[in-house]
C-alpha cells in the first residue's frame, strides 16, 4: 500500500532561517505528491504539488521537488517568517482510472515554530 | 466563493451518545470525503462520495458510523454511539473530478471531545 513518512516534529527555527521538511513516500503506481498546510484553527489549504517526476512545485516562496529516483518530496524554504508557523503535511495520491477523482495519504505532520 | 462548510466547529459528548458532523461541499464539487484526524497524525480518509454514491467505505467502522450524502450536495457523518477514542477531528474535503487531477478543498474541521 502507499504511505509517506516525514520528519518528524516540532522543528523551531529563527526568523530567516532556512527550512527544510524531509519527506519520503512508498507507492505502487506513479503519484502525485502534495505538501498541505495547516494553520492553528483553519482546515488544511494545499500549498504546492507536483505530479510527475523531476517536476518541481513552489508556492508562497516554499519549493519541492518530485525526485522518483529517491521517492523523496523534501518542502525547502529559503527564509522562513513567523506567519509561516503551522502544521506542514506531506500527501500523495493516485488517480483511479476514469472517475478522476482520487484517495490522498498523508505523512503525520511536521509542527513549525517560527520565533521572531 | 464560499469554502467547504462544516458545523458544529466543536462538540463535547458523553460516551455512549450519538452525534452528527455536516459538511457543505464547495458548489459543484461533485466529490465529497470524510476523514479523521487524530491528535498528531495526518488525516485518513474514512468515505468517499461520487455525487450520491457512497464509493469507497472500507474504512468507516459500519458497526457505529454511518454517513448520508442526500442528492448529491451536503453530507452528513454519524457516530452511534460514541466511544472515548473517537475523540479527533473530523474533517469533510470536496473536489470537482474530472478527466485530471482536481484539488481537494478541505473545511475547517470538528472538534470531537468524547468525555
Amino acid at each position: 500500500g502507499n504511505s509517506v513518512t516525514q520528519m518528524e516534529g516540532p522543528v523551531t527555527l529563527s526568523e530567516e532561517a532556512f527550512l527544510t521538511i524531509n519527506c519520503t513516500y512508498t507507492a505502487t503506481g506513479y503519484p502525485s505528491l502534495f505538501w498541505y498546510v495547516q494553520y492553528p484553527g483553519e482546515g488544511l489549504q494545499l500549498l504546492l504539488k507536483a505530479t510527475k517526476a523531476d517536476d518541481k512545485g513552489s508556492n508562497k516562496g516554499f519549493e519541492a521537488t518530485y525526485r522518483k529516483e529517491t521517492t523523496s518530496f523534501h518542502l525547502e524554504k529559503g527564509s522562513v517568517q513567523v506567519s509561516d508557523s503551522a502544521v506542514y503535511f506531506c500527501a500523495l495520491s493516485d488517480v483511479y482510472s476514469g472517475a478522476g477523482s482520487y484517495q490522498l495519504t498523508f505523512g503525520k505532520g511536521t509542527k513549525l515554530s517560527v520565533i521572531p | 466563493e464560499a469554502g467547504v462548510v462544516q458545523s458544529p466547529r466543536y462538540k463535547i459528548i458523553e460516551k455512549k451518545q450519538p452525534v452528527a458532523f455536516w459538511c457543505n461541499p464547495i458548489s459543484g464539487h461533485n466529490t465529497l470525503y470524510w476523514y479523521l484526524q487524530n491528535l498528531g497524525q495526518g488525516p485518513e480518509l474514512l468515505i468517499r462520495y461520487e455525487n450520491e454514491e457512497a464509493v469507497d467505505d472500507s474504512q468507516l467502522p459500519k458497526d457505529r458510523f454511518s454517513a448520508e450524502r442526500l442528492k448529491g450536495v451536503d453530507s452528513t457523518l454519524k457516530i452511534q454511539p460514541a466511544e472515548l477514542g473517537d475523540s479527533a477531528v473530523y474533517l469533510c474535503a470536496s473536489s470537482f473530478s474530472g478527466e485530471s487531477y482536481n484539488e481537494q478543498f478541505f473545511g475547517p474541521g470538528t472538534r470531537l471531545t468524547v468525555l
